[in-house]
């Protein structure tokens, strides 16, 4: 069935640091990937999101691209602020899981001043 | 985008106890899911809640420990049976505004803490 796998956490950064998040995915069909981010005591939001090869998501200065031939959706964002520290969830969603999201494990995100 | 209540907030129950959360959107919404975040994890579908069909349960999630109910298509409940520590979890509903789609995000209420003791 489909999955998701993201990098361990937590990861720990600086603020201004480059930030990178690993997401790769298996999926018999062709899902459309989700980035969704929880902040401390907050519920769940949609971060970003693509649906197809090659598109990129984007929002807040995140970004992710959808690659095919890597089954990846990696999360970049060039300059993180101590505002940034939350758990990121990736997701797809497919018609084989009645369009519910398969969630990855998640990352915590620390940044520090 | 759908704006999503859930009630109660929080609470903390007896085991043997039954509990049952509202969820209530904002707008019509053909789309439902339930959802539990156990400590520290992941969101683990329990399951999909369509107005006018039975709920399609995950495997590991049964209608006799998770009732489910979804009279209008604005609101569900989702009954948490029999309750046992292990059930200690945040319980959410999300809802697909857009339905049928893979690409249509899907938006979040803010859970339902649960502690049973």
């Amino acid at each position: 069935g489909d999955s998701v796998t993201q990098m361990e956490g937590p990861v720990t950064l600086s603020e201004e640091a480059f930030l990178t998040i690993n997401c790769t995915y298996t999926a018999t069909g062709y899902p459309s990937l989700f980035w969704y981010v929880q902040y401390p005591g907050e519920g769940l939001q949609l971060l970003l999101k693509a649906t197809k090869a090659d598109d990129k998501g984007s929002n807040k200065g995140f970004e992710a691209t959808y690659r095919k031939e890597t089954t990846s959706f990696h999360l970049e964002k060039g300059s993180v602020q101590v505002s940034d520290s939350a758990v990121y969830f990736c997701a797809l969603s497919d018609s084989n899981s009645g369009y519910a999201l398969n969630f990855g494990k998640g990352t915590s995100l620390l940044v520090t001043p | 985008s759908a704006v999503i209540s859930q009630k109660p907030s929080r609470d903390i129950c007896q085991r043997g106890t039954s509990l049952t959360i509202q969820c209530q959107v904002d707008s019509q919404v053909t789309m439902m899911f339930w959802y539990r975040q156990q400590p520290g994890q992941s969101l683990t579908l329990i399951a999909t809640a369509n107005q006018g069909s039975e709920a399609t349960y995950e495997s590991g999630f049964v209608i006799d420990k998770f009732p489910i109910s979804r009279p209008n298509l604005t609101f569900s409940t989702l009954t948490v049976s029999n309750m046992s520590p292990e059930d200690s979890s945040i319980y959410l509903c999300s809802v697909q505004p857009i339905s049928g789609t893979s690409g249509a995000p899907q938006y979040f209420g803010p859970g339902t803490r649960l502690l049973v003791l």
